[in-house]
């Protein structure tokens, strides 16, 4: 099974609500990524979790809150986003280890902000 | 630093015609790399990989080979479908600190494939 699941796969809210996206493998990875994808743009790194830890965040605002349950789940937490938030974001997971381990994305949930 | 370059699309060719997206990257280390295929409203999908210099990644009658020396992995195809219609996107990987590997994109490259 190499399968990444995303939910949901569209979701609309707007500036003053409260939201979250979860991500989900089993695939035995123990590093997952949230990207955030504009149109006709490759995917930006948001963050990166190492064995439950967050590893890398790359200077993504407060109102965006990662969170590592488990070694299976990945949620993002949404609060007061921007209509500049709107795009695909993606969660992907990896094995740990080497640099030739890929990485496998989920179908990604499109964001609107309203 | 690390980084990607592809060639600017669209693409559009004619069904059964030969395809190439070219890609250079820079790097510090010795990356891994990477060709990653997005269809319309779907998210990225591994197409090949390679590890090591001269290794040639293939799938689904995609190639490419890396190339140290010209620091290049160049996608190729020799009859495209209109089925291959999708973004490519080339990436590398490279340590980083730990023992993550950071993905680094290029700018991906839209290929349309008429009937």
């Amino acid at each position: 099974d190499t399968e990444v699941t995303q939910t949901p796969k569209h979701l609309v809210m707007g500036m003053t609500n409260k939201k979250s996206l979860k991500c989900e493998q089993h695939m035995g990875h123990r590093a997952m990524y949230w990207y955030k994808q504009k149109a006709k743009k490759p995917p930006e790194l948001m963050f990166v979790y190492s064995y439950e830890k967050l590893s890398i965040n790359e200077s993504v605002p407060s109102r965006f809150s990662p969170e590592c349950p488990n070694s299976s789940l990945l949620n993002l937490h949404l609060h007061a986003l921007q209509p500049e938030d709107s795009a695909l974001y993606l969660c992907a997971s990896s094995q740990v280890g080497s640099t030739s381990y890929e990485q496998y994305f989920g179908p990604g949930t499109r964001l609107t902000v309203t | 630093g690390n980084s990607v370059t592809q060639m600017e699309g669209p693409v559009t060719l004619s069904e059964e015609a030969f395809l190439t997206i070219n890609c250079t990257y820079t790097a510090t280390g010795y990356p891994s790399l990477f060709w990653y295929v997005q269809y319309p409203g779907e998210g990225l999908q591994l197409l090949l990989k390679a590890t090591k210099a001269d290794d040639k990644g293939s799938n689904k009658g995609f190639e490419a080979t890396y190339r140290k020396e010209t620091t290049s992995f160049h996608l190729e195809k020799g009859s495209v479908q209109v089925s291959d219609s999708a973004v490519y996107f080339c990436a590398l990987r490279v340590l980083r600190g730990s023992t993550l590997g950071r993905l680094y994109f290029g700018r991906g490259t839209q290929l349309t494939v008429w009937p």
